[in-house]
């Protein structure tokens, strides 16, 4: 397809496992982001990506979290030991400019679950 | 502490009807862009506005960027059904990357 792509759409996981968040970007697209969206929040910055390197991973809650993205393309977010306030939406979006310039296109999220 | 303030954080109205909702900030952005967001979806981008008192419409939907580009307001005439979804500000910095988002205000429209 020709929109940024998530897997899984939904992740049901008990407290203490390990889950891995996947996005396929729109071809072309150097920057990478990832956020996430809990109820009644705004959407929360992760990390962002140019190329493969990851120059701000500020966002990212504690060092459980952890991405990296590989050809320039593909990204995984993964979450060690999850714990239940890490359940949320965790969306990926890609873009050619930088904000505020161009357009973020976001996929439709990976929601999780941690029981 | 919340960089952009949406308000309202609810709104339920009935078809036909006009509404505004506002985007607040103390800090100056370079550019400010709205996003709206249906169940299930990301958001999709619908306007960016980056100068000083800029007003920019899309059918129905008329968009404002305050003098000192620290505000901005959505304002939607004769609301729709389909109009209903989540309105998020989100603003950028100069070259910054990072955009900031607002919670959003979510709009429900009723036949």
């Amino acid at each position: 397809g020709a929109g940024v792509s998530q897997s899984p759409s939904n992740k049901v996981t008990e407290k203490g496992k390990d889950v891995e968040l996947r996005c396929d970007p729109i071809s072309g697209h150097t920057a990478l982001y990832w956020y996430r969206q809990s109820l009644g929040q705004g959407l929360e910055f992760l990390i962002y990506f140019q190329g493969n390197s990851a120059p701000d991973k500020s966002g990212l809650p504690s060092d459980r979290f952890s991405a990296e993205r590989t050809g320039g393309s593909v990204s995984t977010l993964t979450i060690q030991r999850t714990q239940q306030e890490d359940s949320a939406v965790y969306l990926c979006a890609s873009s050619f400019l930088l904000p505020g310039t161009g357009e973020l296109f976001f996929g439709e999220g990976s929601r999780l679950t941690v029981l | 502490t919340q960089l952009l303030e949406q308000s309202p954080q609810f709104l339920s109205i009935q078809e036909g009807e006009n509404l505004t909702v506002y985007c607040n900030s103390s800090s100056v952005f370079s550019s400010l862009q709205w996003y709206r967001q249906e169940p299930g979806e990301g958001p999709v981008l619908l306007v960016t506005v980056v100068t000083g008192g800029e007003v920019k419409k899309l059918k129905r939907l008329t968009f404002q960027f305050g003098d000192a580009r620290k505000d901005s307001s959505l304002h939607i005439t004769a609301a729709q059904p389909g109009d209903t979804g989540l309105y998020l500000c989100a603003g950028a910095k100069g070259s910054n990357y990072k955009l900031t988002f607002g919670k959003g205000t979510l709009l429900t429209v009723n036949p």
